[in-house]
């Protein structure tokens, strides 16, 4: 199974930070790479997919990027609605898995 | 207007079982495939089942393989997680999701439902 490992498992930064996430993959995955933010009490929502591309209606302060092994995400000026975990997940192969999450706070 | 409702969850004892539902509306529900995916009360994300849009092909993840069974009723735009000899750690909110335009990424998702499996 490909294991995905986020980090930092939580962060807390001012609004207008740029915050970045990383996830690292146990082998190479290409660009079979997804992000989502999940909100408490919700369903996760796609934000990124195919490691770099942003899903319609997603603000374009999020952004996404790497390849093979090691992806970054990327708020580049964190909002107050931004407050979530979000989550990287290869689709390379099954299993599906997803990284341990990444939750974001404000300072 | 895109739409995944799941319903089924509850309470249940350990070794028991429970059918979850995820009714669809607002896409052609038969050319999708269909997924579950869970969340265990303040974990992460759990890739749990998947089912094309041909019936045949299923996948489960290692933890509920042999207890569960995914399916799907096309004519009732449906899609069913069955969950047998149910364990605590099985206790999560079930989402069903799928990648409806996107060819591999959850980009619709239900609301969850919550199973808590305990005596």
């Amino acid at each position: 199974d490909i294991q995905m490992t986020q980090s930092p498992s939580s962060l807390s930064a001012f609004v207008g930070d740029r915050v970045t996430i990383t996830c690292q993959a146990t082998q190479d995955i290409s660009n079979s790479l997804n992000w989502y933010q999940q909100k408490p009490g919700k369903a996760p929502n796609l934000l990124i997919y195919d490691a770099s591309n942003l899903e319609t209606g997603v603000p374009s302060r999020f952004s996404g990027g790497g390849s093979g092994t090691d992806f970054t995400f990327t708020i580049s000026s964190l909002q107050p609605e931004d407050i979530a975990t979000y989550y990287c997940q290869q689709y390379d192969s099954l299993p599906l898995t997803f990284g341990g999450g990444t939750r974001v706070e404000i300072k | 207007e895109v739409q995944l409702v799941e319903s089924g969850g509850g309470f249940v004892e350990p070794g028991g079982s429970l059918r979850l539902s995820c009714a669809a509306s607002g896409f052609t529900f038969y050319y999708y495939a269909m997924n579950w995916v869970r969340q265990a009360p303040g974990r992460g994300l759990e890739w749990v089942s998947s089912i094309g849009a041909s019936y045949d092909d299923t996948y489960y993840a290692d933890s509920v393989k042999g207890r569960f069974t995914i399916s799907r009723d096309n004519s009732k735009n449906t899609l069913f997680l069955q969950m047998n000899s149910l364990r605590a750690d099985d206790t999560a909110v079930y989402y069903c999701a799928s990648t409806i335009v996107r060819d591999n990424a959850f980009d619709v998702w239900g609301q969850g439902t919550m199973v808590t499996v305990s005596s």
